[in-house]
């Protein structure tokens, strides 16, 4: 156990809807990375956000946002949903930037 | 941008025997980290190793263990003993340690997929 968690665990919606995948971090943490995991894109970094500020992003589609709270858990809304969405969605968290990411077990996220 | 390669799909592994896995990457920075995961069945992402790229000494886990080729841009990794549970999705990743707009990015290989057989 990474003590990253990651709500839902699976998520069955249909294309056009909207949701929002849940993460809270390992005590501690303060960085929060969240990854998409597709079989054919691979593992791909969408975006980081440090002590509630974004830091960086990556291929990150304008139809899906994130964002950090003041407790730390962080949130990414994926709206306008796409057959090509279905995804394995990961949140990692750190320290900081120089620390090892440790990665929560993930949403499924499967769009009909 | 960094490219991570990882140009073996599969590997399969007697328990008890060795296995290295091969990793290259793409940089034209000095400073970095390299590091290997590991996803089983579960999907979960299992960090094994950590490299810093400014430490010449090789970093060692356990069984697991990397030969890090700076110059050649090579990051391999060694499973020792090899046991039933380190049948996975082994990824190499690789992190800037420079300040700029992805600095906390980890950028993924492909994937080789460790198939260890009784």
């Amino acid at each position: 156990d990474s003590g990253v968690t990651q709500t839902p665990k699976h998520l069955i919606t249909a294309t056009g809807q909207r949701v929002t995948l849940r993460c809270s971090p390992r005590s501690g943490d303060l960085s929060v990375y969240w990854y998409q995991q597709s079989l054919d894109q691979g593992l791909q970094f969408l975006i980081q956000y440090y002590n509630g500020e974004e830091r960086a992003k990556g291929n990150i589609l304008e139809r899906f946002s994130a964002q950090q709270f003041p407790d730390l858990h962080s949130e990414l809304n994926l709206s306008s949903l796409e057959l090509g969405d279905s995804a394995l969605y990961f949140c990692a968290s750190s320290v900081g930037y120089t620390h090892p990411q440790y990665f929560g077990p993930g949403t499924r996220l499967l769009v009909l | 941008a960094q490219t991570v390669t990882q140009s073996q799909p599969e590997m399969s592994v007697q328990e008890a025997e060795t296995v290295t896995l091969s990793c290259t990457y793409d940089t034209s920075e000095s400073d970095y980290y390299l590091f290997w995961y590991k996803q089983p069945p579960s999907r979960q992402m299992i960090l094994v190793i950590r490299q810093e790229a400014y430490k010449q000494q090789n970093a060692t886990e356990n069984r697991f263990s990397v030969n890090f080729q700076k110059a050649a841009k090579s990051f391999s990794l060694k499973i020792s003993d090899s046991q039933l549970g380190d049948a996975a999705m082994y990824f190499c990743a690789y992190r800037s340690a420079e300040a700029t707009d992805s600095w906390g990015k980890l950028q993924f290989g492909a994937g080789t997929q460790v198939v260890v057989t009784p």
